[in-house]
């Protein structure tokens, strides 16, 4: 079935620092692919999506882009604050008619440090 | 704020019972999904609802079920309940259901099963 793969963590920087959350995934067809962050205590909220092959999606200086090829969509920032603490998703859907809901990786915690 | 809302914010019941949980679309969307958080499974699909009619399940246990009502609100019903459904249990809403659409969270429920 479909899924998605992505590093857990907790992963930690310093403040500054690069940024790079690796997500790929298994797809019997052509999928949307999603970043959602989780703050503490509150729902999920979508940080950036790309809908088809070499779509870039960005946002808040977070950016990925959708690799067919690799079946990757990798998250990335150049310079990451104390306030990106969270849990970020990854996430596809996939039409089976239309229909589907998200199907998740497991999340990665982000903690920066000062 | 997403526009999307869920109550209650928690719920503590025991073994055996029953509860609903409810969930208001954002204003327009009409597409209501369930999904199950927890710390072994992590984010699950549960159901997913379009104006009015069952779309598609995902992971959902015979033991709850769903609806959603003219006015496009929705509940889901998990009955005889085991200590492991304890979990978050959020709703999600978009515009149309397509694959592309962005799907907004509520801020969840927070089920404990005693």
């Amino acid at each position: 079935g479909d899924s998605v793969t992505q590093m857990e963590g907790p992963v930690t920087l310093s403040e500054e620092a690069f940024l790079t959350i690796n997500c790929t995934y298994t797809a019997t067809g052509y999928p949307s692919l999603f970043w959602y962050v989780q703050y503490p205590g509150e729902g999920l909220q979508l940080l950036l999506k790309a809908t088809k092959a070499d779509d870039k999606g960005s946002n808040k200086g977070f950016e990925a882009t959708y690799r067919k090829e690799t079946t990757s969509f990798h998250l990335e920032k150049g310079s990451v604050q104390v306030s990106d603490s969270a849990v970020y998703f990854c996430a596809l859907t996939l039409s089976g008619g239309g229909a589907d809901g998200l199907t998740f990786g497991k999340g990665t915690h982000l903690i920066i440090q000062p | 704020d997403s526009g999307v809302t869920q109550t209650p914010k928690h719920l503590i019941t025991a073994t055996g019972q029953r509860v609903t949980l409810r969930c208001s679309p954002r204003s327009g969307d009409l597409s209501v999904y369930w999904y199950q958080q927890s710390l072994d499974q992590g984010l699950q699909f549960l159901i997913h609802y379009y104006n009015g009619e069952e779309r598609a399940k995902g992971n959902i246990l015979e033991r709850f079920s769903a609806q959603q009502f003219p006015d496009l609100h929705s509940e889901l019903n998990l009955s005889s309940l085991e200590l492991g459904d304890s979990a978050l249990y959020f709703c999600a809403s978009s515009v149309a259901g397509g694959i592309t659409d962005t799907q907004y969270f509520g801020p969840g429920t927070r089920l404990t099963v005693l």
